[in-house]
């Protein structure tokens, strides 16, 4: 079955340290995109990547790295610099520009700074 | 003022109820809305499009009204499986195309 498959489904980060949430999907989509959710909060876009080598800001960029090398996949590097990182990460995936059909959504990625 | 507001909740209903609650946006130039279904702790899964002309999907009627800016969501005859938080998306071509979020409406349905 097509998907979008995120992992690891929990991570811990200590103070410093960058990880790394990968990102793979199978549905053949070129758009991808990263998200972040806070209690009480929406989604919040990270990043997005509309065709390989290629990827906008979102809202929320800074502190955050992505890399689109590969139709299917779309990591994203959570770095030092991100002051806030405790969040539930959700990656996405859809047909550009066609709203229409909604987007396709990963399982997530809970991580903790500890 | 948020882009996308929602009523937090929690909506407290008893099973069989009917219960409905709306989305108001910011942007009068906002072209497609969704409603999405989010589980605790799991990620949202699309419920369904909003149409102009509202649209129904079993027990879920979804509106639209453009002239004051809101689209509502009615549960018939809920279920103790629509507990879940109902997420309010709208989309423009100025945002190109990209999905703005509201935070949310926690529906609790009780035995």
């Amino acid at each position: 079955d097509g998907g979008i498959t995120q992992s690891p489904k929990y991570l811990f980060r200590k103070e410093g340290q960058n990880v790394t949430l990968s990102c793979e999907q199978n549905l053949n989509h070129d758009a991808m995109y990263w998200y972040r959710q806070d209690p009480g909060q929406g989604l919040r876009l990270i990043y997005y990547s509309q065709i390989v080598n290629d990827f906008q800001k979102g809202d929320i960029a800074e502190g955050y790295s992505v890399s689109r090398e590969k139709k299917e996949s779309f990591p994203l590097t959570v770095t030092s610099a991100q002051k806030n990182p405790t969040a539930f990460y959700l990656c996405a995936s859809s047909i550009p520009l066609r709203p229409l059909y909604g987007y396709t959504f990963g399982s997530g990625t809970r991580l903790t700074v500890v | 003022r948020k882009e996308v507001e929602q009523d937090p909740g929690p909506f407290n209903v008893p099973e069989g109820a009917t219960v409905a609650f709306n989305c108001t946006y910011s942007n009068s130039a906002s072209q497609s809305f969704f409603w999405y279904r989010q589980d605790c702790r799991k990620e949202p899964k699309l419920l369904m499009s909003v149409y102009s002309s509202g649209n129904e999907d079993g027990r879920f009627t979804a509106q639209l009204n453009r002239a004051s800016q809101y689209i509502s969501l009615l549960i018939r005859d809920s279920k103790l499986s629509d507990s879940a938080t109902y997420l309010c998306v709208v989309t423009s071509m100025d945002s190109n195309y990209q999905l703005i979020w509201g935070a949310g409406t926690k529906l609790i349905i009780k035995p």
